[in-house]
């Protein structure tokens, strides 16, 4: 167990619809990255959270947008779903800067768009 | 100039065998290599790292080259086991500061007995 949670574990959804994915980073930590598995292929960088801010932003799609609130859990907002939204989507979370490198994953949340 | 080449796809070993995943980066400023395992179901979990000042590290049957002057490194699996079969993706960061991890597209291994 990582220490990092995340809800939903499964989320079955319509085409067009939006959902909202949760996160809550391990104690201590202040940085939040949100990443993409589609089906047998790599982790797909989204975007990163440092203590509230926005740090850092990959190939995260406009109609996908994500915040880190000040208890530090974030979310990750996905809408006008397409089918080929689904995906795993994980949360990872590291401590702060100039301590360690290592980011520590969530199990993830699996999104099913029909 | 941010991407990790990641080699083979997917690799069977039998078991006992080596098992041996190439990775290779373009960009010079990263210093921090880590070796991420994940299981079906599971998010990646952190398994080995190296940083440059190194050529190989070990841990256990888990071992890491590294090629500074080539940019590539390596994971090498020693007497493979069955329950090593899970996916490993290799990545490449700059250390220290708001940290972005770049990943390698993950090779699928699987372990026959």
């Amino acid at each position: 167990d990582s220490g990092v949670t995340q809800t939903p574990k499964h989320l079955i959804t319509a085409t067009g619809q939006r959902v909202t994915l949760r996160c809550s980073p391990r104690s201590g930590d202040l940085s939040v990255y949100w990443y993409q598995q589609s089906l047998d292929q790599g982790l797909q960088f989204l975007i990163q959270y440092y203590n509230g801010e926005e740090r850092a932003k990959g190939n995260i799609l406009e109609r996908f947008s994500a915040q880190q609130f000040p208890d530090l859990h974030s979310e990750l907002n996905l809408s006008s779903l397409e089918l080929g939204d689904s995906a795993l989507y994980f949360c990872a979370s590291s401590p702060p800067p100039w301590s360690t490198d290592t980011q520590y994953f969530g199990p993830g949340t699996r999104l099913t768009v029909l | 100039q941010q991407q990790v080449k990641q080699s083979p796809q997917s690799l069977i070993v039998q078991k006992g065998g080596i098992s041996i995943i190439n990775c290779a980066y373009e960009n010079t400023a990263f210093d921090y290599f880590p070796w991420y395992q994940q299981f079906p179901g599971k998010g990646p979990a952190l398994l080995i790292a190296i940083r440059p000042d190194v050529s190989e590290k070990k841990e256990g049957r888990f071992t890491i080259s590294f090629n500074k002057s080539a940019k590539q490194f390596s994971l090498h699996i020693m007497d493979s086991q069955p329950g090593d079969s899970a996916t490993y993706f290799c990545a490449a960061s700059v250390s220290g500061g708001y940290q972005k991890v770049t990943f390698g597209t993950g090779t699928k291994l699987q372990v026959i007995p």
